[in-house]
């Protein structure tokens, strides 16, 4: 059965520094996403992405945050300048068509800000 | 502001038992997804649904639009069923976002 990856599972750095989520959608799905999910706490939404453009983002997904695909099968998450409070679980999905269509999750990148 | 709401936070059953989680949501979501998020961290999408009733082995979903409720119920539980199950809403006004629940932390002991 098709499954969403993501590399690495944990990743290690340190404040200040430029960290880059690297995801493998579902290869016919068109809809792609990034959430994240800190110790503790519930997910929450960071940026939807279709057609090679952000589709939707939340107050979360800043200025530090960006978003790309730049072949046909990878999508990344690339955080400029890491903060403490960056440590979370980051999850990548995605979806067929629609937006409201099922959304397939990855096993997630375990990110740690020292 | 969306907003998704579930209870309770904690369940904890006997093996065979009859589950229920309940999720509220807000005005503006027309889909409500259902989740189940493993110890490990990963989650596995359940069910997706906008009106009626899902099935799927032991696992039913349920939607009342009208009062913007949602039910998922687990029959003859197992252990294997423990995870923390999360109730996430989108579409409509939410667009292709999900707003998600803080999730139901479900034990079943043998």
């Amino acid at each position: 059965e098709p499954e969403v990856t993501q590399t690495p599972s944990h990743q290690v750095t340190q404040m200040g520094q430029e960290v880059i989520l690297r995801c493998v959608p579902i290869s016919n799905h068109l809809y792609f996403y990034w959430y994240r999910q800190i110790l503790g706490q519930k997910v929450e939404f960071l940026v939807s992405f279709y057609n090679n453009e952000i589709s939707e983002k939340s107050e979360i997904f800043d200025d530090q945050f960006s978003v790309e695909r730049p072949d046909g099968s990878n999508f990344t998450l690339k955080i400029r300048s890491t903060k403490l409070e960056d440590s979370a679980m980051y999850f990548c999905a995605s979806s067929a068509l629609f937006r409201t269509d099922t959304q397939y999750f990855g096993p997630g990148t375990r990110l740690t800000v020292l | 502001k969306n907003e998704v709401e579930q209870s309770p936070q904690n369940l904890t059953a006997q093996e065979g038992e009859f589950i229920t989680i309940n999720c509220s949501y807000s005005v503006g979501i027309s889909a409500l997804h259902w989740l189940q998020q493993h110890p490990g961290g990963g989650i596995v999408s359940l069910f997706m649904l906008s009106s009626g009733k899902k099935k799927h082995g032991r696992l039913i979903a349920t939607i009342n639009i009208q009062e913007k409720h949602s039910s998922l119920h687990i029959t003859a539980s197992h252990p294997r069923d423990s995870a923390v199950y999360i109730c996430a809403g989108g579409g409509g006004t939410s667009g292709s976002r999900l707003t998600f629940g803080e999730g139901t932390q479900l034990t079943v002991n043998p």
